[in-house]
């Protein structure tokens, strides 16, 4: 398989579960990226890695937990979520490096809907 | 810091129509500008992008953007539409220095385009 895939595309939790999402990137690169998109929202950055190094955190809730255990793979593990964090979870993958700003190509996204 | 502003959150074109989708952007390093497209339930797919050189920038689906310093804009257009581009489209800058650590995506709110028959 090519590109970004992620996994479940569509999730239905209620507040007190755990799930988790996962992103995998075939694409040989070496940074990803987790992305909130909500309604009437631009979307927002949440977790940067480079290399399987956090470079970035925007203030996210701790229920919220990232892994990248390698370069290729990426999770989201989440916990005791609140309403307002449903939306559609965007991952994405880019050959970062020293020179910076490589090109982001995007999962298809995992729609969540907390209950 | 960097930002994205996009003129209008809904454009409507009949098809056949040409299709224009602005993007201003507010950078103090020489921007990388971006360009993706979502269709409903799926993800963002780049359209295209401006790094150095030529002003004028063709993506696929017969989109072209041209980047305009003096202006600050970096807008889309496509001459004639037709029904498969319906959907939403984002403008987005990459922020930081290039050689440094960012380098990360500022996007604009996107503006959702819809084609009338």
């Amino acid at each position: 398989e090519t590109g970004v895939t992620q996994t479940p595309r569509h999730l239905v939790m209620g507040m007190t579960n755990k799930k988790s999402l996962k992103c995998e990137q075939h694409l040989g690169h070496n940074a990803m990226y987790w992305y909130k998109q909500s309604a009437k929202k631009p979307l927002e950055l949440m977790f940067v890695y480079n290399f399987k190094e956090q470079t970035e955190n925007n203030s996210v809730p701790s229920r919220f937990s990232p892994e990248c255990p390698n370069s290729s793979h990426l999770f989201l593990h989440l916990h005791t979520l609140q309403p307002e964090d449903s939306a559609l979870y965007l991952c994405a993958s880019s050959p970062r490096s020293a020179g910076g700003r490589g090109t982001q190509y995007f999962g298809p996204g995992t729609r969540l809907t907390v209950l | 810091a960097q930002s994205v502003t996009q003129l209008g959150s809904h454009v409507s074109v009949s098809e056949g129509a040409l299709v224009l989708l602005r993007c201003n952007y507010s950078s103090s390093v020489p921007p990388y500008l971006f360009w993706y497209v979502q269709y409903p339930n799926q993800g963002l797919q780049l359209l295209l992008k401006y790094t150095t050189g030529a002003t004028l920038v063709k993506g696929i689906n017969g989109f072209e953007a041209e980047f305009k310093k003096s202006e600050t804009s970096f807008h889309l257009t496509k001459p004639s539409a037709h029904m498969s581009d319906a959907a939403e489209y984002f403008c987005a800058v990459s922020d930081g220095p290039s050689g440094g650590s960012q380098g990360n995506l500022i996007f604009g709110k996107g503006t959702k385009l819809s084609v009338k028959p």
